[in-house]
């Protein structure tokens, strides 16, 4: 069974801190990995997809990597409206009768101070 | 362009009656999915399916639930006779194609009282 683990389940920065958020996952065969964004009351917004182990991709202060067993979204000098919940998942290849569903973890609730 | 459009947001339903949630994909989306997020819980899969067709229903619980999504108009997800442990955030999204982002619409968080 695919499976998605986020750590920390919180994070409280202060402004200008730079940290990183996990995911770890173990899928099937994996077809992307994917980051969002969800704050309070609304839905999650997209920010990135990955592929393959080695890439990495960029969003004014943050950057997603990705191994073939884990996920990092780093977070460079955040702003208190980088405040929310992100959550990450994957999406592994259609297995017969299957579909390619996304899998998500609880999310990282991050917290940026002023 | 329009986003995926939900409604109602908020609803609320006694225990034993039937709720109803619709989803309008993205313009040009024909890939609709239905999560439900429980508080402290992360998004759980119900059902995917394209028009006219459920392509997979497994996250689906077997009974009272349904989904359909025709030919013309917006998806809906039905919950019949709902108890107290349906109460959460269910989240349609849609997609251009089987895989990829999708686009979340904002949600209908069900209260059953």
């Amino acid at each position: 069974e695919d499976q998605v683990t986020q750590s920390p389940e919180a994070l409280r920065l202060q402004e200008g801190e730079s940290s990183s958020l996990n995911c770890s996952y173990t899928v099937s065969g994996l077809r992307g990995l994917f980051w969002y964004r969800q704050d309070p009351g609304k839905g999650p917004e997209f920010l990135f997809t990955l592929y393959s182990a080695g890439e990495e991709k960029e969003k004014e202060r943050l950057k997603a990597t990705l191994t073939k067993k884990e996920s990092f979204l780093h977070i460079t000098a955040p702003k208190p409206e980088d405040s929310a919940t992100y959550l990450c998942a994957v999406q592994a290849w259609r297995t017969q009768g299957g579909s390619e569903k996304l899998v998500f973890g609880k999310g990282t609730k991050l917290t940026v101070n002023p | 362009n329009a986003g995926v459009m939900q409604n109602p947001r908020h609803l609320v339903r006694r225990r034993g009656q039937e709720a109803r949630l619709r989803c309008s994909p993205v313009k040009g989306h024909s890939h609709v999915y239905w999560y439900r997020q429980l508080p402290e819980e992360g998004l759980k899969f119900m059902v995917y399916l394209q028009k006219e067709n459920i392509i997979d229903e497994s996250g689906m619980p077997k009974e009272r639930f349904s989904a359909e999504f025709p030919k013309e108009g917006p998806s809906i997800l039905r919950i019949q006779q709902v108890v107290r442990g349906d109460s959460a955030a269910y989240f349609c999204a849609s997609s251009p194609l089987e895989s990829g982002g999708y686009t979340f619409g904002s949600g209908t968080r069900l209260t059953v009282v």
